[in-house]
């Protein structure tokens, strides 16, 4: 069964610093890989999504996320916090079998002070 | 402005009623779905629908119903028989490469 964990409820930042968000993931086939954002009160906002090639990707508003097969994690990354950054932040996986369901982490709050 | 309209924004909900959320995307995706979000716990998937008369039941269905007539609406249903429904409700669209979801605005759904 599939299934994703993102073990930190928040993650707190400085602004100017480089920020980590954390994730991994358990699937039977090969994984596809998303990051979404959420902003209060409001729908998920696609960031960036691994399906196959270079196991760094880079999406919006300069995140990145670098996903690693032996671990099995797919941590979201940007070198340097904006205090617009500060949202909720979810993880989710498909497997590549043909299923048409896509699975979602609990989400962890980013707060970055300025 | 392509996308995906939910409404109401906000929705009261009183015992034994039976409440409907919309959902419409102009998009032209064929795959549409209704996820359901408290917090701390994610997105649940409640049902899904890859054509037009077709939908399938998704984890947490009971309590639920939806009907997908058209390609651009998938409304859903949350009936009396849902004894908690008070949630954020979420509908999402896909194309036919799937390789993201495209979410609405939400409607937030309260018991008074």
């Amino acid at each position: 069964a599939q299934s994703v964990a993102q073990p930190e409820d928040q993650v707190n930042v400085a602004e100017g610093n480089p920020l980590t968000v954390k994730c991994t993931y358990s699937v039977s086939g090969n994984p596809y890989l998303f990051w979404y954002v959420q902003y209060p009160n409001r729908g998920l906002q696609f960031l960036l999504k691994y399906i196959t090639g270079d196991n760094l990707v880079k999406g919006s508003y300069g995140f990145e996320a670098e996903f690693n097969k032996s671990q099995t994690s797919f941590h979201l990354k940007k070198p340097s916090a904006l205090v617009s950054d500060s949202a909720l932040y979810f993880c989710a996986v498909r497997d590549n079998t043909g299923g048409f369901k896509t699975i979602f982490g609990a989400g962890t709050r980013l707060f970055v002070k300025a | 402005d392509g996308g995906i309209t939910q409404s109401p924004k906000y929705l009261f909900r009183k015992e034994g009623q039976n409440v409907t959320l919309s959902c419409e995307q102009n998009l032209n995706h064929d795959a549409m779905y209704w996820y359901r979000q408290d917090p701390g716990q994610g997105l649940r998937l409640i049902y899904y629908s890859q054509i037009v008369n077709d939908f399938q039941k998704g984890d947490i269905a009971e309590g639920y119903s939806v009907s997908r007539e058209k390609k651009e609406s998938f409304p859903l249903t949350v009936t009396s028989a849902q004894k908690n429904p008070t949630a954020f409700y979420l509908c999402a669209s896909e194309g036919d490469r799937r390789e993201k979801l495209f979410f609405g605005s939400g409607t937030q759904l309260s018991v008074l």
